[in-house]
């Protein structure tokens, strides 16, 4: 039973444009989401990350959207660069009863590429 | 300055064999994990621990053993080595903090079984 669904697969974006990567999570325990950046040869790299209590989260170029009554929440890269080609996990993790972080669990992963 | 680090980082070795990888921390953190990740991509949480629980995926054959020197460290040694064991095997340490926990990864070990 996959607990994190991610699409697309894959996504090509124009230079400039938006890029949108969507999950949906099944396990109401979940309280903390994070997408992870990871090129290739790399281990993954914390992007951004939010907590349910808020919808939207944005740091530079990255926002997040969470709607936590549609248990989905999503990516937006907005001005895509070259640069930003890699791949993309979304990910959920639940607070232990004694008060621990457990383990992520991560969709498939979202291959982007930018086109110059 | 690394933060996670990881050794080694590429990994060749027969069936039937029993290898370690080591997985240091400088962050202080106090709980590390180790993950693996197929020839797909799909990553999967194998252990998270910290000084009060091991916590193992079900999934994982007992052939994984993590073992912990101390608190900077998570060793991952697995025995009578398979060819389904060939991946990436990444460790990741983090740190409970006003209810985040931001998980940092290290470089991997690519480990390929002949």
């Amino acid at each position: 039973q996959q607990q994190v669904k991610q699409s697309p697969q894959s996504l090509i974006v124009q230079k400039g444009g938006i890029s949108i990567i969507n999950c949906a999570y099944e396990n109401t325990a979940f309280d903390y989401f994070p997408w992870y950046q990871q090129f290739p040869g790399k281990g993954p790299a914390l992007l951004i990350a939010i907590r349910p209590d808020v919808s939207e989260k944005k740091e530079g170029r990255f926002t997040i959207s969470f709607n936590k009554s549609a248990k989905q929440f999503s990516l937006h890269i907005m001005d895509s660069q070259p640069g930003d080609s890699a791949t993309y996990f979304c990910a959920a993790s639940m607070t232990l009863t004694g008060g621990g972080a457990d383990g992520l669990t991560f969709g498939k992963g979202t291959h982007l590429i930018i086109q110059p | 300055d690394t933060a996670v680090s990881q050794t080694p980082k590429y990994l060749v070795t027969q069936m039937g064999n029993d290898k370690s990888i080591k997985c240091e921390q400088n962050l202080g953190h106090d709980t590390m994990y180790w993950y693996k990740q197929d020839s797909k991509k799909f990553l999967k949480i194998m252990f998270s621990y910290n000084n009060k629980e091991l916590i193992i995926n079900e999934t994982v054959p007992n052939r994984f053993s993590p073992k912990s020197p101390d608190k900077a460290h998570l060793n991952l040694h697995i025995n009578s080595l398979e060819l389904g064991d060939s991946a990436v095997y990444f460790c990741a340490s983090s740190q409970m903090f006003q209810g985040r926990s931001e998980q940092y990864f290290g470089p991997g070990t690519r480990l390929t079984v002949t």
